[in-house]
């Protein structure tokens, strides 16, 4: 059973729209979401993240919010841009207190296509 | 400053034919990690180390084996090479507390 998962394999925006990318876990134990971007044979590279004390967090022009009742978290990018097509993972980290590992456990990837 | 690094890049193997993928990280991060990646199912992790000294299994372990060297270093091998450990493999780094891991460029391995 997948603990976090990202139910659409693909998502097309045109340039300068937004891009919302949307990712569900069923943990309630997970205490930090991140995002990661990849672009092909590179490796991942991290985005932007959030803590389970938050809602929200901004950073230029990606925004990432987490509905925790809904066990939800969803990825804006605003405008985007051609750059941005690359395949997006959300990722949970599970709190461990003084075991922390730092474990985290992946989506199956989101690839955004952002036409010019 | 390189972050992490990891050799080989690319690597060919027939069934059966073992092989070590090397990987070294200049963060000073405590924890290192290895994953693969298969289409459609995300980054699955092998093995983690959580601190020098210290190795634990991860979603799926089976057929691999891992060496903290030191630190900086974190080996994965395979032994005898199986056709279904045909992957992309990344190693990653991370100050545990922070959450966000650093990855590596990947080393893309086909098994014959």
């Amino acid at each position: 059973d997948q603990q976090v998962k990202q139910n659409s394999p693909s998502l097309s925006v045109q340039e300068g729209r937004i891009s919302i990318l949307n990712c569900d876990y069923t943990n309630s134990m997970f205490d930090y979401f991140l995002w990661y971007k990849k672009y092909p044979a590179e490796g991942p590279t991290f985005l932007i993240s959030i803590s389970s004390i938050k809602d929200k967090n901004e950073d230029g022009r990606f925004t990432v919010f987490l509905n925790k009742s809904a066990k939800h978290l969803s990825l804006h990018i605003v405008p985007s841009q051609p750059g941005d097509s690359a395949v997006y993972f959300c990722a949970a980290k599970e709190a461990g207190g003084s075991s922390n590992t730092g474990k985290l456990i992946f989506g199956q990837g989101t690839t955004l296509q952002v036409k010019p | 400053n390189a972050g992490v690094t990891q050799t080989p890049k690319f690597q060919v193997l027939k069934t059966g034919q073992s092989m070590t993928l090397q990987c070294a990280q200049d963060m000073n991060h405590n924890s290192m990690y290895w994953y693969r990646q298969d289409p459609g199912m995300g980054l699955r992790l092998i093995y983690y180390s959580a601190s020098e000294g210290t190795t634990d299994k991860g979603e799926v372990p089976n057929g691999y084996n891992v060496s903290r060297l030191n630190k900086r270093e974190f080996s994965l091998r395979l032994e005898s090479a199986a056709p279904s450990q045909t992957s992309v493999y990344f190693c990653a780094s991370s100050e545990a507390r922070q959450g966000a891991q650093y990855f590596g460029p990947g080393t893309r391995l086909t098994v014959l």
